[in-house]
């Protein structure tokens, strides 16, 4: 019989451009975000958080900014590498308790 | 320095026998966390303990789970007996305990259960 999976969103770019990969959140009252990239065979990786009281957090090479209004978070990638193409997916912690709602991610493909 | 260990790393085994998944985690993390990735379901949280206890049970799928953390480096998440539809990948994470803590997870054990 036919399988049905999760339709995961997909964004397809070219090495070297930049990358930009959208969360919408749930839980107006979440507190701490955390981005997480999964590759082929492995568990979730940290990539990067941000607290509430931020807007915007750089590490190397990614950026996360975070806009409580609308309850949005993205993940920017500079300079996108072929060793960038995974799933990536958002989370969210209210805070009240150290659990994490995950988001059910974003396929990157990077082309050569 | 390790980060959260898990065994076996794959398991084949048919219907209706016992599957035991270990987990060890990072050391000094106070909160261990298991988890369910399927394609159909996505990533699940199953359970949660905080300093050995468990917290949030709520989405085990049913009473043929059960976990255990007998102390703070060693969990167990147990399913008996095993069904075809319980194939997946499982994954341990832990973390410090307090709210808004990065969790870090391990490789997982992907189950095929025949």
């Amino acid at each position: 019989g036919e399988s049905v999976g999760l339709h995961l969103p997909t964004l397809s770019v070219q090495e070297g451009d930049n990358s930009i990969i959208n969360c919408a959140y749930s839980n107006s009252a979440s507190d701490y975000f955390i981005w997480y990239k999964q590759e082929s065979g492995k568990g979730p990786q940290f990539i990067i958080d941000i607290r509430s009281n931020m807007d915007k957090r750089q590490g190397q090479r990614v950026t996360v900014l975070l806009n409580k209004t609308v309850k949005h978070l993205s993940l920017q990638i500079a300079a996108t590498q072929p060793g960038d193409s995974a799933v990536y997916f958002c989370a969210e912690n209210s805070g009240a308790t150290n659990k994490l709602i995950f988001g059910t991610g974003t396929l990157l493909a990077v082309q050569p | 320095d390790a980060g959260v260990i898990q065994s076996p790393r794959h398991e084949v085994t048919e219907m209706g026998q016992e599957v035991t998944l270990r987990c060890k985690p990072i050391s000094g993390h106070n909160s261990l966390f298991w988890y369910r990735q399927t394609m159909m379901r996505g990533l699940e949280l199953l359970i949660y303990f905080n300093n050995n206890v468990p917290i949030d049970d709520s989405g085990m799928p049913e009473d043929r789970f059960s976990a255990k953390m007998p102390n703070a480096s060693f969990s167990t998440l147990k399913i008996q007996p095993s069904e075809p539809r319980d194939s997946a990948v499982y994954f341990c994470a832990s973390s410090f305990l307090s709210g808004g803590e990065t969790q870090y997870f391990g490789p997982g054990t992907r189950l095929l259960v025949l």
